[in-house]
């Protein structure tokens, strides 16, 4: 199957920027995304990249996708101990009129007071 | 937040025995999953469901069985649990055309723990 590749760890000052890093296999990806995780509960969809797009900005959120070398990258400035979490980059083909996402294992990330 | 509830969110069992996990929700969106987060691993997909009595597996299916009799309950079975199949399971839900506009946006349920001994 495809796979999704990132990280498991990235340990931050607060204050900071944090950048997760992702690659992805799967040269159809139609949409990639950025969910996040909090202790003890599911998955929420942090924001979204269309494969036709190479940046988009949130806030404080920064998606940058480099199709050619198939990275994705989220990019939290001003990082807060709030950010701490895990964050799960997946990607989604069209397959017979639905868009299945694939995730990756995640990247847990610690915020330093 | 959107209507899911998975329920039991914790349950131990011995090996042998069956479990079904129920997710339920209130959205009437289309598309159900059924999801085994587990350390190292990430969220792999077990089986999804694409309407009533649609189903198809994921890549981790094996050993796993799915119903989905109705559009708001999709029902995950371990037949004879074992110790492999100890894990976090989620349950999500999506709709195409979802008012977000995003497609293939997935909403997560809260997680049902599982201890197979």
């Amino acid at each position: 199957g495809e796979d999704v590749e990132q990280s498991l760890f990235l340990s931050v000052r607060e204050g900071d920027s944090s950048v997760i890093n992702c690659t992805y296999t799967d040269s159809s990806s139609t949409y990639l995304y950025w969910y996040k995780q909090e202790p003890g509960a599911g998955l929420q969809l942090l924001t979204y990249i269309f494969s036709n797009m190479d940046m988009k900005q949130d806030q404080r959120l920064t998606v940058l996708l480099n199709k050619k070398d198939k990275h994705l990258s989220l990019r939290i400035a001003d990082t807060q101990t709030g950010d701490s979490a895990i964050y799960f980059c997946a990607e989604s083909t069209a397959s017979g009129g639905s868009y299945i996402p694939t995730f990756g294992r995640g990247t847990s990330l610690i915020v330093h007071p | 937040d959107a209507g899911i509830t998975q329920s039991p969110r914790h349950k131990v069992t011995e090996t042998g025995t069956p479990v079904t996990l129920r997710c339920h929700q209130t959205e009437n969106h289309r598309y159900m999953y059924w999801y085994r987060q587990d350390p190292g691993h990430g969220l792999r997909l077990i089986h999804y469901s694409y309407g009533v009595k649609d189903t198809d597996k994921g890549e981790v299916s094996d050993g796993y069985s799915v119903s989905r009799s109705k559009t708001e309950d999709f029902l995950l079975t371990l037949e004879s649990a074992t110790s492999s199949q100890t894990s976090v399971y989620f349950c999500a839900i999506s709709e195409e055309g979802s008012p977000s506009g995003i497609t293939g946006e997935l909403f997560f349920g809260e997680g049902s723990r599982l201890t197979v001994l």
